[in-house]
């Protein structure tokens, strides 16, 4: 089956510092693409930033990085020199192939001032 | 458009009524998807149109849910027959052929059924 895992349904982080967002996934596929996208209370879906998986290096956008394991089948989102605009609720995603992209179940991050 | 317009953004129904969820994808986007959100959870794929092949309505919960696609542009999502279970935010989202680039996401609508 192909799943994707966010185990942190929430987490908060001091403005100014760094926080890891971790989602996992289960494929059989090997080649595939990856994203993460942020939900603030508005509810418009905003694509952070997107990951090949056949490329080794690291996606980054910006305060956005990707640490993509895919052995692992890992791909973790690090946001650097948190803002109180990235609080929002932030979706992995996986596009398997013929237009099944699957959406993990969110993480709410809060970052405080 | 510069963006996946949906409408109305609001909508309070009576249990039983029908209601319509209007989304206007961005010119050219050949792809347009349809998700729900419950409160607090992820998403779930309802349908997807490409182009002027046949929609994927694999993820239809039941025959009260139907979508149409006119003209490859715009595209309407009707729930007969209301239950208070389909109170949720119904999302939609285009891209060009695919997901591979990611999808441009509209504002959702969110549906209230009492």
């Amino acid at each position: 089956a192909q799943t994707v895992t966010q185990s942190q349904p929430e987490m908060s982080v001091q403005e100014a510092e760094t926080v890891t967002l971790s989602c996992t996934y289960d494929t059989s596929e090997n080649n595939y693409y990856l994203f993460w996208y942020k939900q603030p209370p508005s509810r418009q879906m905003i694509l952070v930033i997107r990951q090949e998986a056949y490329k080794q290096q690291n996606a980054t956008e910006n305060r956005f990085s990707v640490n993509f394991q895919k052995a692992a089948k890992s791909f973790s989102l690090k946001i650097s020199d948190s803002q109180l605009g990235d609080t929002a609720m932030y979706f992995c995603a996986f596009d398997f192939g013929n237009n099944d992209m699957r959406f993990g179940a969110g993480t709410r991050l809060t970052v405080k001032p | 458009g510069a963006g996946v317009s949906q409408s109305p953004s609001n909508k309070v129904t009576e249990k039983g009524k029908d209601v319509e969820l209007r989304c206007d994808p961005i010119s050219g986007h050949t792809a347009l998807y349809w998700y729900r959100q419950s409160l607090g959870q992820g998403l779930e794929f309802l349908i997807y149109f490409q182009g002027n092949s046949a929609p994927d309505k694999s993820g239809l919960p039941s025959d009260r849910f139907s979508a149409e696609r006119t003209g490859g542009s715009v595209s309407t999502l009707t729930i007969q027959r209301t239950q208070q279970e389909d109170s949720a935010v119904y999302l939609c989202a285009s891209s060009l052929a695919g997901a591979n680039y990611g999808y441009t996401f509209g504002s959702g609508t969110r549906l209230t059924v009492v």
